[in-house]
């Protein structure tokens, strides 16, 4: 299965400002998704990282709060804008390298926001 | 309705103990089916894919009832080591997957 690289691991951010989280993937994959798990809850899906093309965002997520980037086929950014301490949560990256099973996530970053 | 549901717990069992979670799925188109593993400030692991079929790995054995929508994980002879957060983990179809909210294992010796 692919290893995910996900940095930074935790950071305490001031309010108002943007933090930006990188997952390198060591295998070229097609998608890219990030989540986003707050203290004591399952995962949620922000968005699915496209190369070449806008990222798909679901309901409650907008491109102006979450901007990602994905200028290749084995990294991708996220970033968390104008942050606000309801923004502190843990932030996976994921990818199926192939086949019907495996999804592999990174380590996750843990964003504490004050 | 949320898309996969799971009885939260916790659930505290000795260890030697046999143990059962269950988890619902709304969407009829699901197609893949999952248990992840998630202990406390980790990232979820694959534990096993279902299979229609029912399928078995070790001490771990998980269903699948297509016609209910119902998926199980039956946990044999628990371990210390056992104790974490599972997850219901279904793919619809759209590559991505959604999770249950997880249910909590704790086995005591």
């Amino acid at each position: 299965s692919a290893v995910i690289s996900q940095k930074p691991s935790r950071d305490i951010c001031q309010r108002g400002t943007s933090l930006t989280i990188q997952c390198q993937v060591d295998s070229q994959v097609t998608m890219m998704f990030w989540y986003r798990q707050q203290p004591g809850q399952s995962l949620t899906l922000i968005a699915t990282a496209n190369q070449g093309s806008e990222a798909t965002y679901e309901s409650g997520f907008v491109i102006d709060k979450f901007p990602i980037s994905r200028p290749n086929l084995t990294f991708s950014t996220l970033t968390v804008s104008n942050m606000s301490p309801e923004d502190s949560s843990i932030y996976l990256c994921s990818v199926q390298p192939g086949g019907a099973y495996g999804y592999t996530f990174g380590s996750g970053t843990r964003l504490t926001v004050v | 309705r949320k898309e996969v549901e799971q009885d939260p717990g916790p659930f505290n069992v000795p260890e030697g103990a046999t143990v059962a979670f269950n988890c619902t799925y709304s969407n009829s188109a699901s197609q893949s089916f999952f248990w992840y593993r998630q202990d406390c400030r980790k990232e979820p692991k694959l534990l096993m894919s279902v299979y229609s079929s029912g399928n078995e790995d070790g001490r771990f054995t998980a269903q699948l009832n297509r016609a209910s929508q119902y998926i199980s994980l039956l946990i044999r002879d628990s371990k210390l080591s056992d104790s974490a957060t599972y997850l219901c983990v279904v793919n619809t179809g759209r590559r991505a997957l959604t999770f249950g909210s997880g249910t909590r294992l704790q086995v005591q010796p």
